[in-house]
C-alpha cells in the first residue's frame, strides 16, 4: 500500500495563477482532509470530506475549493493564488472520525507551495 | 471550545537524558488527545493517543504520555533521548465535531 500520496511535492506560482493539488489514498478511507502548516503554528484544517461527493469547510477555507469525485481522491484548488497562501499543504485520510480506535488520520508527505 | 497549548516551542536535551514535552488542554468534556511527530522534511506520524481508557498511554519509539484530568495536562515523555528523536512534536485534541485542533508544536533538539 502506498498510503496517502500527494502531487506535486513542490510548486512555485505567481500571484493570480491557479493550480490543483491532488491527494490520493489506497486504504479505502471514507474521510479525507486538507490542512495547511505555517511556521510557528499547528496544522489548520482547510476543507474536509466525509465521503465521495461531499465536502465541508474547515477552519480556514477562504481562497480554496475542493472536490471529491472519487472516494480515493481529494483535490484542493486555488483559483487565484495569493502570497498569503504560501504554505506547506498536507492531505490526510481516516476510516472514520469517532473517538474510538479507528479514527487515526494518515498523512501524506506534503506539498510545499510558494506564491510570489 | 477545545484547545491545546504546548508550553515550549523548543526543548533541548542531551542524548541519553529524559525528554519532557508539555501540553495543556482545555475541554468541556473528556477529550480525545493525540501526539503526532514530524521528522525533518517528512510527513506526520501518530505517536500515541488517549481515548478515555488507561491514563498512561504508551506509544511508538519508547514515548509515553499521561492524561491528568486534575491538571488538564497530557505531557509526552521518554526515559532516554536518542538522536533519531530530533523532530517536531504536536499535541492535538479532537473537538466536538470530530475535527483535530493542533498545538503550535515543540521542536526537540538533541545534543550529542
Amino acid at each position: 500500500n502506498a498510503g496517502v500520496t500527494q502531487t506535486p511535492k513542490f510548486r512555485v506560482l505567481k500571484t493570480g495563477q491557479s493550480m490543483t493539488l491532488l491527494c490520493a489514498q489506497d486504504m479505502n478511507h471514507e474521510y479525507m482532509y486538507w490542512y495547511r502548516q505555517d511556521p510557528g503554528m499547528g496544522l489548520r484544517l482547510i476543507h474536509y470530506s466525509v465521503g465521495e461527493g461531499t465536502t465541508a469547510k474547515g477552519e480556514v477555507p477562504d481562497g480554496y475549493n475542493v472536490s471529491r469525485l472519487k472516494k480515493q481522491n481529494f483535490l484542493l484548488g486555488l483559483e487565484s493564488a495569493a502570497p498569503s497562501q504560501t504554505s506547506v499543504y498536507f492531505c490526510a485520510s481516516s476510516r472514520n472520525r469517532d473517538s474510538g480506535t479507528r479514527n487515526e488520520q494518515f498523512f501524506g508527505p506534503g506539498t510545499r507551495l510558494t506564491v510570489l | 471550545a477545545q484547545s491545546v497549548t504546548q508550553l515550549d516551542s523548543h526543548v533541548s536535551v542531551s542524548e541519553g537524558t529524559p525528554v519532557l514535552l508539555r501540553c495543556n488542554y482545555s475541554s468541556s468534556y473528556s477529550p480525545s488527545l493525540f501526539w503526532y511527530v514530524q521528522h525533518p522534511n517528512k510527513g506526520l506520524q501518530l505517536l500515541l493517543k488517549y481515548t478515555s481508557a488507561a491514563t498512561l498511554v504508551k506509544g511508538i519509539n519508547g514515548f509515553e504520555a499521561e492524561f491528568k484530568k486534575s491538571e488538564t495536562s497530557f505531557h509526552l515523555t521518554k526515559p532516554s533521548a536518542h538522536m533519531s528523536d530530533v523532530a517536531e512534536y504536536f499535541c492535538v485534541i479532537m473537538d466536538s465535531n470530530y475535527q483535530l485542533i493542533w498545538g503550535a508544536g515543540t521542536k526537540l533538539i538533541i545534543k550529542p
